[in-house]
């Protein structure tokens, strides 16, 4: 069946500095999404990319989807202190019926301020 | 318009007991799937519903059940709990096409089984 996999499983950053976390799926998908969760809470969803080779940003954050459509990244620049929490991308495949997307195990990330 | 609604939030169970979690997604959708995330782990997908069928079942055994009603709120049951059941069992609603086939969770419900 179709595998969602993510790296690093955890990254630990300064505040300031860099972040990304990477998807990578076995199967071409026809969508990817994005979710956070901070500590103690639940996945809030964050973007979705469609298009081969889209590029999203949101403030801060800028989320890719691989011209392939197997991959994507969410990149954070300047991270801060509420960037805190897991990452997780989610993934449906193109040949998956009814919907069903399958998550990556998230990243999770610190910032030490 | 109000968001996944689960219930109990917070549960203690003895082993060998079971459990009925309910699930009321947002107003107007018709999917609803279960996940369960243990510390450490990630989203371990469970079961989906839409319009009362199952649609999707994820590797779990069978103690793990689940049911959809006519108005889309969903039910999920675990019998003869093991210690290893305790997680965070969420629920995530999804509205179609329309809605770009986004997932809305709800907050969870805590179940600790001693």
């Amino acid at each position: 069946g179709q595998q969602v996999m993510q790296i690093p499983q955890y990254q630990h950053v300064q505040e300031g500095e860099d972040f990304t976390t990477y998807c990578n799926s076995s199967t071409t998908l026809s969508n990817i999404q994005w979710y956070k969760q901070r500590p103690g809470g639940h996945p809030v969803f964050l973007i979705q990319l469609v298009k081969s080779g889209e590029v999203k940003k949101q403030k801060r954050l800028t989320f890719q989807f691989g011209e392939a459509k197997k991959n994507s990244s969410l990149h954070i620049t300047a991270t801060q202190t509420t960037d805190v929490g897991t990452y997780f991308c989610a993934g449906k495949s193109r040949v998956t019926n009814a919907g069903k997307s399958t998550f990556g195990d998230g990243t999770t990330l610190t910032v030490k301020p | 318009k109000a968001g996944v609604t689960q219930t109990p939030r917070y549960l203690i169970k003895t082993r060998g007991q079971q459990v009925t979690l309910s699930c009321s997604p947002i107003s107007g959708h018709r999917s609803v799937s279960w996940y369960q995330q243990t510390p450490g782990q990630g989203l371990q997908f469970l079961f989906e519903y839409f319009s009362e069928t199952q649609r999707n079942k994820g590797n779990f055994p069978g103690r793990f059940s689940g049911r959809q009603f006519s108005n889309s709120r969903s039910e999920m049951n675990v019998s003869t709990l093991e210690l290893g059941d305790s997680a965070l069992y969420l629920c995530a609603s999804r509205g179609g096409t329309g809605d770009g086939n986004t997932i809305y969770f709800g907050e969870g419900s805590w179940l600790t089984v001693v």
